[in-house]
């Protein structure tokens, strides 16, 4: 069965610090990837997905994400962080053809003004 | 885009009563629905998916039940809950036809069993 690690459950920052989250997964086959955002109070909803070609992705609101085959990982990125990115962030990944996806424990983003 | 109706927002129920959670989907057909549980610190547990009318398929043996008797309709359901069923609990769908994998989320349903 596939599993999802993200690394950094609580990741606190200040304003315009870079942030990384990690995001590792099992399956070794074709893979379908994803990070998710839940902001305070708000729906769970889709910050950007990789499915092929380019394996750096461009998501909403200044997010990136890098799919590196070999190291199982999707790793989500900004280079500059603000107040309002304050969330909680879960990696998900598809795995082996199937519609349902495994997600990580999620992390918690508080971003300091 | 696909609007997902759950309700109520909020639950407090006494250990032994019955459960019955509501997801209603808008702006799309056919969609394969899902429920999950959400632990503080332990991610989306997967209980239940559907991929049509009256087809659910059980990801972990516990408490709870699921039924889709409508295409945009999805069930959680308990005959006795116990205190291990408290949690967020969330809905969710997708429409395969148009982005696989992708999922529309709730607002979710907070349990409180006491």
């Amino acid at each position: 069965a596939q599993s999802v690690s993200q690394h950094n459950h609580h990741v606190i920052l200040s304003e315009a610090a870079s942030l990384e989250l990690g995001c590792n997964y099992s399956y070794g086959g074709t893979v379908n990837l994803f990070w998710y955002v839940q902001y305070p109070g708000q729906h769970l909803q889709l910050l950007l997905k990789y499915f092929s070609g380019d394996p750096l992705v461009k998501g909403i609101k200044g997010f990136e994400a890098e799919f590196i085959k070999s190291k199982f990982s999707f790793n989500l990125r900004k280079p500059s962080v603000q107040w309002s990115d304050t969330a909680e962030y879960f990696c998900a990944v598809a795995s082996g053809g199937s519609y349902i996806p495994t997600f990580g424990r999620g992390t918690s983003l508080i971003v300091h003004p | 885009s696909q609007t997902i109706h759950q309700w109520p927002a909020t639950l407090v129920q006494p250990v032994g009563s019955p459960l019955s959670l509501e997801c209603t989907v808008e702006g799309t057909s056919n969609p394969n629905l899902y429920w999950y549980r959400q632990a503080a610190g332990r991610g989306l547990q997967l209980l239940f998916y559907s991929v049509g009318i009256g087809q659910i398929s059980s990801e972990v043996p516990q408490n709870l039940s699921a039924s889709r008797p409508q295409d945009r309709q999805f069930i959680l359901s308990s005959k006795k809950l116990l205190l291990s069923d408290s949690g967020f609990y969330l809905c969710a769908a997708e429409d395969p036809a148009i982005a696989k994998n992708i999922q529309y989320f709730g607002a979710g349903t907070r349990l409180s069993v006491l």
